[in-house]
């Protein structure tokens, strides 16, 4: 079956650090992949995807940049967080087209 | 691109009423519409699904209702207890390689004992 991995679970980070966060996926080959922002009592912002390797569509400009150097792996990065950088971020995939998303557990990351 | 609408923000409801949610979306090139309810804490689950070739899809108490002209869809569920509290999202999708899925801005579901 498949599985979808996320981690650190907390992160809790100085502004201007970096930041790194990985999503890895099992039992499936080319997902699509994705990353999604919720900031506190707040919707599903998506922020980037990816229909395979090395092929990343941004979706709202910001200080973020995601990249995908394994089929089955998504990599969440900043050079230096901002405050506004908090958030629970989720990484999510689906097979195929008109299908669901399987979020992960999802990264809660406060920038302090 | 896609925007979709969702209404209201927050929803409380005597245990055993009905409840109902409803959203728009602006592209009428939409065909998937998924609804997802996230627990405080916890990763959004998808509950239900509908596509653009059915007017309705029920699951046990929750039904779905689409109507692809007015663009707009809902949620319901009936006999309401309490482990239907949380935030549910709609949301909508394109048909494309991408399959990327677009939300709606979510609604608090109380329900009162």
């Amino acid at each position: 079956s498949q599985t979808i991995h996320q981690w650190p679970a907390t992160l809790v980070q100085p502004v201007g650090s970096p930041l790194s966060l990985e999503c890895t996926v099992e039992g499936t080959s080319n997902p699509n992949l994705y990353w999604y922002r919720q900031a506190a009592g707040r919707g599903l912002q998506l922020l980037f995807y990816s229909v395979g390797i090395g092929q990343i569509s941004s979706e709202v400009p910001q200080n973020l940049s995601a990249s995908r150097p394994q089929d089955r792996q998504f990599i969440l990065s900043s050079k230096k967080l901002l405050l506004s950088d908090s958030g629970f971020y989720l990484c999510a995939w689906s097979v195929g087209l008109l299908y669901g998303y399987t979020f992960g557990s999802g990264t809660r990351l406060t920038v302090v | 691109g896609e925007n979709v609408e969702q209404h209201p923000s927050t929803l409380s409801v005597q245990e055993g009423d009905s409840a109902v949610i409803k959203c728009t979306y602006s592209d009428s090139a939409s065909n998937y519409f998924p609804w997802y309810k996230q627990e405080l804490g916890k990763r959004p689950q998808l509950i239900i699904d509908i596509r653009s070739n059915v007017g309705e899809k029920k699951d046990q108490r929750i039904a779905v209702t689409l109507n692809k002209t007015a663009k707009h869809f809902s949620l319901h569920i009936t006999e309401t207890q309490p482990e239907d509290s949380a935030v549910y999202f709609c949301a909508a999708s394109v048909y494309s390689s991408a399959s990327k899925i677009i939300f709606g801005s979510g609604t608090r579901l109380s329900i009162r004992p």
